[in-house]
């Protein structure tokens, strides 16, 4: 089976623009999950998409919002970016929705923010 | 806020010793699960332990659970060079992921 699969893998934006991240998860898998990283708070939870549906969300401003496609593919956007939005996105696909199972990441989108 | 904390928060080892490292939270949980990352890439799921169970095996790492002290420990038996990386612990509380700052694993030739 095909891994989870991110585009762009690096991307530069300025300040004030929009970005919008792809995710197609593992065939057969309904579940994705969005993480930001940074080197100074780590890995956080952003939102969790299950059959089209937003099941969880993590504590980030509106600016961070996403959706998923009928085939399980997962887009994020994030809206007027800032410096602080530089990090690395990464996607996660599971069988089943909520963490109750092991993720599969994808490489990730390394976003910097000018 | 993370929910995990690892320690230490880096540990460089020779090749062939052993690695331990230790996962610490907060809350109850479902289970616990152990991923590795190599340099700035995606992760990659080592185990996961449900909350039911003490301790896992899978290949060279094992993995404990103690639920009355909210912590577990990682161990990497008969290191190589190739385990080399980042590794987290992350919780599973309320259906979400909640990861530990990472524990940074140098194995020495």
């Amino acid at each position: 089976k095909a891994g989870v699969t991110q585009t762009p893998r690096y991307l530069i934006k300025t300040r004030g623009q929009q970005v919008t991240l792809s995710c197609s998860p593992i065939s057969g898998h309904r579940s994705v999950s969005w993480y930001q990283q940074t080197p100074g708070q780590g890995l956080q939870f952003l939102f969790e998409y299950f059959s089209e549906t937003q099941r969880n969300k993590g504590n980030f401003p509106g600016r961070f919002s996403g959706r998923q496609f009928s085939n399980s593919r997962s887009e994020m956007n994030v809206s007027t970016l800032e410096l602080g939005d530089s990090a690395l996105y990464l996607c996660a696909s599971s069988f089943r929705t909520g963490g109750e199972y092991e993720q599969y990441f994808g490489p990730g989108t390394r976003l910097t923010v000018t | 806020s993370q929910q995990g904390e690892e320690d230490p928060q880096a540990l460089s080892i020779q090749e062939g010793e052993n690695a331990t490292m230790n996962c610490s939270y907060k809350t109850s949980i479902n289970n616990l699960q152990w991923y590795r990352q190599n340099s700035g890439r995606g992760l990659v799921h080592l185990i996961l332990i449900r909350s039911n169970e003490r301790e896992k095996h899978s290949g060279r790492l094992r993995v404990t659970l103690d639920t009355s002290k909210k912590s577990s420990s990682l161990l990497i038996t008969a290191s190589r060079a190739a385990d080399t990386a980042s590794y987290f612990c992350a919780t599973t509380n309320d259906y979400k992921l909640s990861f530990g700052a990472g524990t940074t694993v140098t194995v020495r030739a």
